[in-house]
């Protein structure tokens, strides 16, 4: 079947812009991560959901960052005001369950800012 | 709070070499372990798990062992093909992951 998508694979924006970058997961998995990785540096998490609510949003790094997933499938992580800061590989992860133990993780977008 | 420590590299090894990756945590709780591993051009895709102390992990000739005495979790392998060659990151959790940097493995024909 198929595996979790991401679009855009690569976004390149300007400081002080808006972006939506967008997840689409394994079809059934009710839980759905967030990760942003920086150049020579492991995955760290930002969001998670399980359903449609954020089970955990303690990763987001401040008021910027903002993540929704209205019907409980499809996710969309949205950035203000992007900072050069923000650029990094961000991924998307999706598991059957919250807890369940293994993540299937998409190709991730590549998001740099000017 | 949680936290992960890699070894530092890159790794590189010849064909059939043996293989060890270190990777230490500090953990609050039970966490799962894992092995994650990034091919050239490739997502993470998971590698190996173990869910309580004492279990062994295992996949593809990698083994893994959860030792919570060492609070270690090595990677090893007994004899590495060049098509292992990508970067291995060390993982723990139970719902959102903590990951270390990674390391980058080559291994030389």
């Amino acid at each position: 079947g198929a595996g979790v998508s991401q679009t855009p694979s690569n976004k390149v924006t300007e400081k002080g812009k808006y972006v939506e970058l967008r997840c689409d997961p394994i079809s059934g998995h009710t839980a759905l991560y967030w990760y942003r990785q920086s150049l020579g540096q492991g995955p760290e998490f930002l969001i998670y959901f399980q359903g449609t609510g954020a089970a955990d949003d303690s990763g987001l790094p401040n008021d910027r960052f903002f993540a929704v997933r209205p019907e409980g499938s499809v996710s969309t992580l949205k950035i203000q005001r992007t900072e050069r800061g923000d650029s990094a590989v961000y991924l998307c992860a999706s598991s059957r369950e919250q807890g369940y133990n293994e993540q299937f993780f998409g190709p991730g977008t590549r998001l740099t800012v000017l | 709070g949680d936290s992960v420590t890699q070894m530092e590299g890159p790794v590189t090894l010849s064909e059939e070499a043996f293989l060890t990756i270190n990777c230490t945590y500090t953990a609050t709780g039970y966490p799962s372990l894992f092995w994650y591993v990034q091919y050239p051009g490739e997502g993470l895709q998971l590698l190996l798990k173990a869910t309580k102390a004492d279990d062994k992990g295992s996949n593809k000739g990698f083994e893994a062992t959860y030792r919570k005495e060492t609070t270690s979790f090595h990677l090893e392998k007994g004899s590495v093909q060049v098509s292992d060659s990508a970067v291995y990151f060390c993982a723990l959790g139970n719902s959102k992951l903590t990951f270390g940097k990674g390391i980058t493995l080559s291994v030389r024909p």
